[in-house]
């Protein structure tokens, strides 16, 4: 049973659409991240949210973390084709500090 | 440059045979960690350290062992490999831990086990 989830589990967009991801779990979390990965190459760190209700800005994406902290989303506007890649949610449970779970992430491919 | 780095990238071993994959950083970071990444698994933790002589189990211990004898350096060992140990390995660092665990990832070993 994974303990964080996302959707969808694949994305194929045209450039220029906006889209959004979900990552979502009944536990609460700590703070959450999310990271980019590429095909052979390790996850890169987007952004952290930390605060319940947090909304950060990173040019054309946009990650709110819930209320709760139980929950977050990635908004992406104007998707271009470098926005391609596994995106992966992450985060350190309040009932198990130190460990940390990852979602199993939302492939997303935007098409030129 | 501040990294991450895992040695080796590729590797391919037979059933039982020791090995260890090296993973250094040059951050200073306290926190390290190393995962398992497979297909409609994701990405999975193995073990990861808060700081020098200090490792805990993550999700997915079993099989392997670690040390950290100093702050730049978690080996990851498989005293005995077995094929259902084939995987994509990543080792990752942080500044510190707790609250916000963001990590810096090393480019990845693949193993696979014969």
């Amino acid at each position: 049973t994974q303990l964080l989830e996302q959707s969808p589990q694949f994305l194929s967009i045209q450039e220029g659409e906006n889209l959004t991801v979900y990552c979502n779990s009944s536990s609460v979390f700590s703070s959450l991240q999310w990271y980019r990965q590429e095909p052979g190459e390790g996850p890169v760190l987007l952004v952290t949210v930390v605060t319940g209700g947090e909304v950060k800005k990173l040019k054309r994406l946009t990650f709110q973390f819930g209320d709760a902290r139980k929950d977050s989303s990635l908004h992406i506007t104007a998707a271009q084709p470098g926005d391609t890649g596994l995106y992966l949610c992450a985060g350190a449970l309040v009932t198990s500090y130190d460990k940390v779970i990852f979602g199993p992430g939302t492939s997303l491919s935007v098409i030129p | 440059e501040a990294q991450v780095t895992q040695n080796p990238r590729y590797l391919i071993t037979v059933t039982g045979k020791k090995l260890t994959v090296t993973c250094s950083q040059n951050m200073n970071h306290e926190y390290m960690s190393w995962y398992r990444q497979d297909p409609g698994l994701g990405l999975r933790q193995i073990y990861y350290s808060m700081n020098v002589e200090v490792t805990d189990k993550g999700d997915v211990p079993e099989g392997y062992k670690v040390s950290r004898k100093e702050k730049r350096n978690f080996p990851l060992i498989l005293e005995s490999p077995s094929p259902n140990q084939t995987s994509l390995y990543f080792c990752a660092s942080s500044l510190n831990g707790r609250p916000s665990y963001e990590q810096y990832f090393g480019p990845g070993t693949r193993l696979t086990v014969t």
